[in-house]
């Protein structure tokens, strides 16, 4: 059983352009989180996505950031119009959802801005 | 509003000595905590979890941490450290509908030989 998979695993980006991240939850997940860890800190939560909906975006930058988690093919993070403080590692987490609880982490991508 | 410190940025220990790594919480309700690690370049492994019941929980690797209540505290222990266990350990907080996990800024760990 695959885990969480993301890609790319490094992305570089001039200041400017934009950024997609991709993120393949676990067989049989339904439930997908995103976190952006800065350099030093500790993961912060972004967006929480179940299929076709955004449940919770309150850690989301209010504008050039967007999600999406389609009925069909990976969950997209969407930075627009990067810049350098956008430069972190993004993590993509999935859970089952109902009774169990566990969020399963992939490998993050690490965007940078040059 | 809920947060997580871990109060030690870096820890170093030798080989086979005993490790604490401290974390305490600060949430309203019941907490379901949790503590990973994560190796460098790499993403976020499950080491173990507490929801309810017995408030000394094992996990995987030997690690084991106890939740205190009245400390609001959820300390990771191991008896005996490897070398591999070199990487950085961070304890998260979730929320009871499960939205999000909040995360401490993490401890990182070196072991001498």
């Amino acid at each position: 059983n695959a885990g969480v998979m993301q890609n790319p695993r490094h992305l570089v980006r001039r200041r400017g352009q934009e950024a997609r991240l991709r993120c393949s939850p676990m067989k049989g997940h339904s439930h997908v989180y995103w976190y952006r860890q800065l350099p030093e800190e500790g993961l912060k939560f972004m967006v929480y996505l179940q299929k076709e909906n955004i449940i919770d975006e309150s850690g989301m930058p209010k504008e050039r950031f967007s999600a999406e988690f389609p009925k069909e093919g990976p969950s997209i993070l969407r930075i627009q119009q990067v810049v350098r403080g956008d430069s972190a590692a993004y993590f993509c987490a999935s859970s089952p959802g109902g009774a169990s609880y566990e969020q399963y982490f992939g490998p993050g991508t690490r965007l940078t801005v040059t | 509003a809920q947060s997580v410190t871990q109060p030690d940025i870096h820890i170093t220990v030798s080989e086979g000595a005993s490790l604490e790594l401290r974390c305490n919480y600060s949430y309203g309700a019941t907490p379901y905590l949790f503590w990973y690690v994560q190796s460098p370049g790499q993403g976020l492994q499950l080491l173990l979890k507490y929801f309810s019941g017995d408030t000394l929980v094992q996990g995987i690797k030997g690690f084991e941490a106890e939740f205190k209540r009245s400390q609001s505290s959820f300390n990771l222990r191991k008896p005996s450290v490897h070398w591999s266990d070199a990487a950085e350990y961070f304890c998260a907080v979730g929320e009871y509908n499960f939205n999000k996990f909040y995360f401490g800024s993490g401890t990182k760990l070196n072991v001498k030989p």
